[in-house]
């Protein structure tokens, strides 16, 4: 079974700084999708980016991009030039051949004027 | 556009009471799920529908029954309430089984069983 680990609970940074935040997940699968999703207080899910397994190059929108490295099985989202506004928990999400879409624990991210 | 409503969206139980869990989308969208969303567990996946008339069992669905009513409504029901199932209930969408499908999420319902 695919599973997706988010080993950091909390993380802060300074506005205007950048962070990363690590996500693991294990697969025999060769194809399959990752997302990070956004959930600020309001609990409305935000997808940020995703990233297809064929594509070797790193997904970006606008500040936010991913370092995606499939033999370690690892996908981090790095968020540079932090605002006030990205404070929100922050999910990584796994997809494969079933059509499940399978969520980490999440990262509560913290960002401090 | 609504997108994926869920009602209601705050609900008290006692423990043994049933209940459902309605939701509904206006995207013409094949596929729906149910995900429950606890501290530090993230979002677990009770059951989905990869299109209208088929149901299958996610991580957690002991003690949840599902109906994919048509391809608009999939509900969520709790036969006898537990403590345990005390937890925000989401429902999401997307357009087909495709696994590059970005999901669409309603905004969650609050469930309280005392």
């Amino acid at each position: 079974a695919q599973t997706v680990t988010q080993s950091q609970p909390e993380m802060s940074v300074q506005e205007a700084e950048t962070v990363t935040l690590s996500c693991t997940y294990d697969t025999s699968e060769s194809d399959y999708y990752l997302f990070w999703y956004k959930q600020p207080p309001s609990r409305q899910m935000i997808l940020v980016i995703r990233q297809e397994a064929y594509k070797q190059q790193n997904a970006t929108e606008n500040r936010f991009s991913v370092n995606f490295q499939k033999a370690a099985k690892s996908f981090s989202l790095k968020i540079s030039d932090s605002q006030l506004g990205d404070a929100a928990m922050y999910f990584c999400a796994y997809t494969g051949n079933t059509g499940k879409l399978i969520f980490g624990q999440g990262t509560t991210l913290q960002v401090k004027p | 556009n609504a997108g994926v409503t869920q009602t209601p969206k705050f609900q008290v139980l006692k423990t043994g009471q049933s209940m459902t869990l309605q939701c509904a989308q206006d995207m013409n969208h094949n596929s729906m799920y149910w995900y429950r969303q606890d501290p530090g567990m993230g979002l677990r996946l009770i059951y989905y529908s990869a299109s209208e008339g088929t149901t299958d069992k996610g991580e957690v669905p002991n003690g949840y029954n599902v109906s994919r009513l048509n391809k608009r409504e999939f509900s969520l029901r709790l036969e006898s309430a537990a403590p345990s199932q005390t937890s925000v209930y989401f429902c999401a969408s997307r357009p087909s089984w495709s696994i590059s499908g970005e999901l669409f999420f309603g905004e969650g319902s609050r469930l309280t069983v005392l």
